[in-house]
């Protein structure tokens, strides 16, 4: 069975601060998203790691993924308010075409302060 | 990209009743799935909606609680039968191809009293 551990699971950030959260997957998988959500909103895809070695940025936020460790990253840079939210990553398990069935982690609670 | 809608957004229901969900594509997907999200958890997959034919479920959802209907590339109705306050959740459709990108309606809010 897939398991998906997000760490920290609560981070408050001072506003202009850097820091990472971690996503550690137990099953081999190349395929890594990462989502953002609001209080009382649905989902908002942030990025999609589909191999080793990718990283992707946008904005303030990075991620990266290194399939052999199965482990993902997302990086906050000089964190703002804005950024307040939960962040899930999720994990797809490949079988045949079936993909986009995901098993998230538990998601971090993001909250930024001045 | 594709843009999924779900109805209801929101709904309060009595226990014992059934309420169904609509998830609606704007463009062809090969893959359709249903989430439940309790409050203030993460999301668990409920099942796979296989066009034309029975749904696949994970382990600790059946048909008979969580009937899924499938008819085309585009539409999926969740059902939750005969509800208890332990339904109370959000219930997300997701809609993939490739797997490259994965998009999810809005949710639907259910609460149970």
């Amino acid at each position: 069975e897939l398991k998906v551990e997000q760490n920290p699971l609560f981070l408050s950030m001072q506003e202009g601060k850097n820091y990472t959260i971690y996503c550690n997957y137990s099953t081999t998988s190349d395929r890594l998203y990462w989502y953002r959500q609001d209080p009382g909103k649905s989902l908002e895809s942030l990025f999609v790691l589909l191999s080793n070695g990718a990283v992707k940025q946008e904005g303030r936020l990075m991620a990266s993924l290194d399939t052999k460790a199965r482990l993902s990253t997302l990086h906050i840079t000089a964190a703002v308010h804005d950024l307040s939210a939960t962040y899930f990553c999720a994990v797809d398990i490949p079988g045949g075409t079936s993909y986009g069935k995901l098993t998230f982690g538990q998601g971090t609670i993001l909250t930024v302060h001045p | 990209s594709a843009v999924i809608s779900q109805k209801p957004s929101r709904d309060i229901c009595q226990r014992g009743t059934s309420l169904t969900i609509q998830c609606q594509v704007d463009s062809q997907v090969t893959m359709m799935f249903w989430y439940r999200q309790q409050p203030g958890q993460s999301l668990t997959l409920i099942a796979t909606a296989n066009q034309g034919s029975e749904a696949t479920y994970e382990s600790g959802f059946v048909i008979d609680k969580f009937p899924i209907s499938r008819p085309n590339l585009t539409f999926s109705t969740l059902t939750v039968s005969n509800m208890s306050p332990e339904d109370s959740s959000i219930y997300l459709c997701s809609g993939s191809n490739s797997g490259n990108t994965i998009y999810f309606g809005e949710g639907s809010w259910l609460t149970v009293v």
